[in-house]
């Protein structure tokens, strides 16, 4: 069973605008990571945000949030003030906790996100 | 410098061929992994290390081998290579003593063509 959905397969955003990259996910451990990546037209991967499934509050880095909710098993990315450089693909994954994991990452098939100016 | 290279950034190779993708890292952590990207897909695992002595096989293993020469090196071998095999692969590591949860530090890539 695919354990982590991203539906939208293209956005666009005016700049300096805000946007939500949608993400959901499927596991019935009590403890994972949620992450969020940005993956630039030359093909590195960036680490943006990451949430735990015990933290209280959503986190934040910046311009980047991460809106979760638990009980929906969503972990959307909100970018605030778009910028063109935030154009990119953006991939949402998954590291369940089970003692035996190999904290492997589990990865959605991304969002391409396009910022018009 | 770069925490996590990769070598080669790019390659052309022919069916049946066998290659050796590369991968050093200067951030002392001790788990590594190699994952592949199809066009339009998320990255797969390929294989993962938590130490020397320890390779494991991930989720889209057949056709690959690994080598983990040294905490900070962890090589990637297609014996055969086949088209379908066409992707961008990408090296990761972790430090399992850093708490908390482990984040994943990628290299550049490497572009791997099959013809």
């Amino acid at each position: 069973a695919q354990k982590i959905t991203q539906t939208q397969p293209g956005m666009f955003v005016q700049e300096k605008e805000a946007v939500t990259l949608d993400c959901t996910y499927d596991t019935s451990d009590p403890s994972y990571g949620l992450f969020w990546y940005k993956q630039p037209s030359s093909g590195e991967m960036i680490f943006l945000i990451y949430q735990g499934s015990y933290d209280q509050q959503n986190a934040t880095e910046g311009r980047y949030s991460l809106n979760f909710q638990k009980a929906r098993k969503s972990a959307n990315l909100v970018i605030s003030a778009s910028q063109l450089g935030d154009s990119a693909m953006y991939f949402c994954a998954m590291r369940e906790g089970r003692l035996d994991s190999s904290y492997k990452l589990i990865f959605g098939s991304g969002t391409r996100l396009l910022v018009r100016p | 410098d770069a925490d996590v290279t990769q070598t080669p950034r790019n390659r052309i190779t022919k069916t049946g061929k066998r290659i050796m993708l590369e991968c050093s890292q200067t951030k002392g952590h001790d788990r590594m992994y190699w994952y592949r990207q199809d066009p339009g897909l998320g990255l797969r695992l390929i294989y993962y290390s938590f130490d020397v002595k320890d390779i494991n096989k991930g989720e889209i293993s057949d056709g690959y081998s690994v080598s983990r020469q040294a905490q900070a090196k962890f090589s990637l071998s297609l014996e055969s290579a086949i088209p379908n095999q066409t992707a961008l692969y990408f090296c990761a590591t972790s430090d399992s003593l850093a708490g908390g949860d482990y984040e994943q530090y990628f290299g550049p890539g490497t572009r791997l063509t099959v013809t």
